[in-house]
């Protein structure tokens, strides 16, 4: 099975700030990444598809750029409605796997 | 406009069964490869399992500590997914939700309780 590590699990920034947040496959999954966005007490949301694709709807501050073994969540400039928990989803092979999940605070 | 509606979610005691059904609109169902994944109480996401569109033979897969116990079939003709639930155990306690990969389509999930 392919394991899904994602840093950090919390990270606490301020309005207007670059948020990094990285997922590592323990194998190679060519592109096939995804991100969502969870809010508490609702459904993830998806953000990015195929490791750089921007779902239709969704802020360009947030962009996604990895291949292979490495993946990067990047949130360029931190908005309050920002605060949630981000997961990645490989779905190159099963059983697909999340990460850990990454929470973000606004300070 | 896109709908996903889960149910089925309730109390049951440990050992015993659930059905949970996934009823979608709005988007092409039949071609759609549905997923479940849950979420115990203050937890991350875990991926339950999912079935592949009758084009792929509706090929099923399970994570490891579900294999077994749980079963994911179809309908499309009510477009329907079901996620067959036996042998409970308290660690199933979470909320279920069913979703679509490609097209991004969630229901707002359905609680499980494994609870004696």
């Amino acid at each position: 099975d392919i394991q899904m590590t994602q840093s950090p699990s919390s990270l606490s920034a301020s309005v207007g700030d670059r948020v990094t947040i990285t997922c590592r496959a323990s194998q190679g999954i060519r592109n096939d990444l995804a991100w969502y966005q969870q809010k508490p007490g609702k459904a993830p949301k998806g953000l990015i598809f195929a490791a750089s694709g921007l779902r239709s709807g969704v802020p360009s501050r947030f962009s996604g750029s990895g291949s292979g073994t490495e993946f990067t969540l990047t949130i360029t400039s931190l908005q309050p409605e920002d605060s949630a928990s981000y997961y990645c989803l490989q779905y190159n092979s099963c059983p697909r796997t999340f990460g850990q999940g990454t929470k973000v605070e606004i300070k | 406009e896109v709908q996903v509606v889960e149910s089925g979610g309730g109390l049951v005691k440990p050992g015993g069964s659930l059905r949970l059904s996934c009823v979608a609109s709005g988007f092409s169902f039949s071609n759609a490869w549905m997923t479940w994944v849950r979420q115990a109480p203050g937890k991350g996401l875990e991926w339950v399992g999912h079935i592949e569109s009758k084009a792929y033979g509706e090929a099923t897969d399970y994570a490891a500590p579900v294999k077994g116990r749980f079963t994911i079939s179809r309908d499309d003709s009510k477009n329907t997914v079901f996620l067959q639930m036996n042998s409970l155990k308290t660690e199933d306690t979470a909320m279920y939700y069913c979703f679509t990969v490609t097209g991004d389509y969630w229901g707002r999930g359905t609680l499980v309780t494994v609870s004696s």
